[in-house]
């Protein structure tokens, strides 16, 4: 398996930027680094993905270390609509098809 | 309707019941995935459909059996279920099959089996 390793869990408090890490020591060079979050009671959501250079889009920002080992999702701005478990996935293509969730951070957001 | 959409949302049976869950993708994309969630585990891969064809059966038990009839549509047939095999029941849909790419979740089927 793929191996990721994420905090268990993380409070921010709401309007403040959140910075999610995760370690991936064993990626390899094709290996896609994947975030999900999953709301109580509803199905993963995709929230961005990147394979070497750092990555921005509506939800998020991703920033990958340099040797590709660790990465961090940043949330500009907690809202409380943001609180969910967060999943750091390695896509890893020898593999096929197969996403390795692990346990995931679960993020409280303190109103 | 948008997205991936999973019909039904809760779901009891009996262990001699026959049941099937079926999944919709409205995405345009040409795989589908089953996805089990038991209470305080990870996620684990049951099945991947790629273009109408299985690509991956992950030592599934034999009472769950997956039909694909086209790219948009996936459904679970379930039939001598065990307690074990309660929890949510996931379906994801992606572009393709490669790792640069993202998949998108259905809502999911709580089951019951009692």
């Amino acid at each position: 398996d793929a191996k990721t390793t994420q905090p268990n869990s993380m409070e921010s408090n709401e309007e403040e930027p959140v910075h999610l890490p995760c370690n991936h020591s064993t990626i390899s060079g094709t290996d896609y680094i994947h975030w999900y979050r999953q709301l109580p009671s509803q199905g993963p959501e995709y929230v961005i993905h990147g394979l070497t250079s750092n990555v921005n889009n509506r939800m998020a920002s991703l920033a990958i270390a340099e040797d590709r080992k660790s990465s961090t999702l940043i949330l500009h701005r907690a809202t409380l609509r943001d609180a969910a478990v967060y999943y750091c996935i390695l896509r890893v293509e020898y593999t096929g098809n197969q996403f390795y969730f692990g346990t995931g951070t679960s993020l409280t957001v303190i109103p | 309707e948008t997205g991936v959409t999973q019909t039904p949302r809760h779901l009891v049976m009996g262990m001699t019941n026959k049941k099937s869950l079926k999944c919709e993708q409205h995405l345009g994309h040409n795989a589908m995935y089953w996805y089990k969630q038991s209470a305080k585990k990870p996620l684990e891969l049951m099945f991947v459909y790629n273009f109408k064809e299985q690509t991956e059966n992950n030592s599934v038990p034999s009472r769950f059996s997956p039909e694909c009839p086209n790219s948009s549509h996936l459904f679970l047939h379930l039939h001598t279920l065990q307690p074990e095999d309660s929890a949510l029941y996931l379906c994801a849909s992606s572009q393709g099959t490669g790792s640069s790419y993202e998949q998108y979740f259905g809502p999911g089927t709580r089951l019951t089996v009692t």
